[in-house]
């Protein structure tokens, strides 16, 4: 049964265009993130949530939007998508005990390419 | 500005060899480290894991270990085998920020068999 599971696997997209990446984990988590690895294969952390509340917002372009509906869901919603765009997009999960570094669990990714 | 960095981009080994895979940081502050290991088409998965007050930590054939004067950390998998081959990302973390991990851009690992 899949810990932390992304939806689609693959998305391919034209310029200008508005997509959604969906991420579930079933492992009863608090903290959800999300991380991009871009070409050179640096694995950034996007934005982090602890029970449906934002906690990490790095410096990331507002066209970029999380939505927590509940703790066991965070999805991805992208504006007006730009070349620059093109990664491979990691939903991950902890506990996420405050003032605790703990393991995360990652999806399989999901690899956005923007035409 | 990268905190975590592993630089070396690959790295081949016989089977039955020891394979060293290192991982230098830039923050003192950092006090927990990670290693997860990433085969193509799948996200990363947790390998081993040390905290700054040790500086070894041993799970079967995957030892961590952590020098923090020079701000340091390998992963060496003895013996290697052929199932092993896949990308090694380190990552590391300091207790005032929590879960906010900053990770290297991996090595990868191929054994030959």
């Amino acid at each position: 049964d899949t810990a932390v599971s992304q939806t689609p696997k693959y998305l391919v997209t034209q310029m200008g265009n508005d997509k959604s990446i969906k991420c579930e984990q079933n492992l009863g988590h608090d903290t959800m993130y999300w991380y991009k690895q871009d070409s050179k294969k640096f694995l950034k952390i996007m934005f982090s949530y602890n029970n449906k509340e934002l906690i990490i917002n790095e410096t990331v372009p507002n066209r970029f939007s999380p939505k927590s509906p509940d703790k066991a869901h965070l999805n991805l919603h992208i504006n007006s998508l730009e070349l620059g765009d093109s990664a491979v997009y990691f939903c991950a999960s902890s506990h996420g005990l405050a003032g605790v570094a703990d393991t995360q669990y990652f999806g399989p990714g999901t690899r956005l390419t923007v035409l | 500005d990268q905190q975590v960095k592993q630089n070396s981009p690959s790295l081949s080994v016989q089977e039955g060899r020891i394979s060293i895979l290192n991982c230098d940081y830039t923050n003192s502050m950092f006090d927990y480290f990670l290693w997860y290991k990433k085969y193509p088409a799948e996200g990363p998965t947790f390998l081993i894991s040390i905290s700054s007050i040790k500086d070894k930590n041993e799970d079967g054939r995957f030892t961590v270990f952590l020098n923090k004067s020079a701000k340091h950390l390998s992963l060496h998998i003895v013996p290697s085998q052929p199932g092993d081959s896949a990308v090694y990302f380190c990552a590391a973390s300091s207790t005032d920020t929590g879960n906010q991990f900053y990770f290297g851009t991996g090595t990868s690992l191929t054994v030959i068999p």
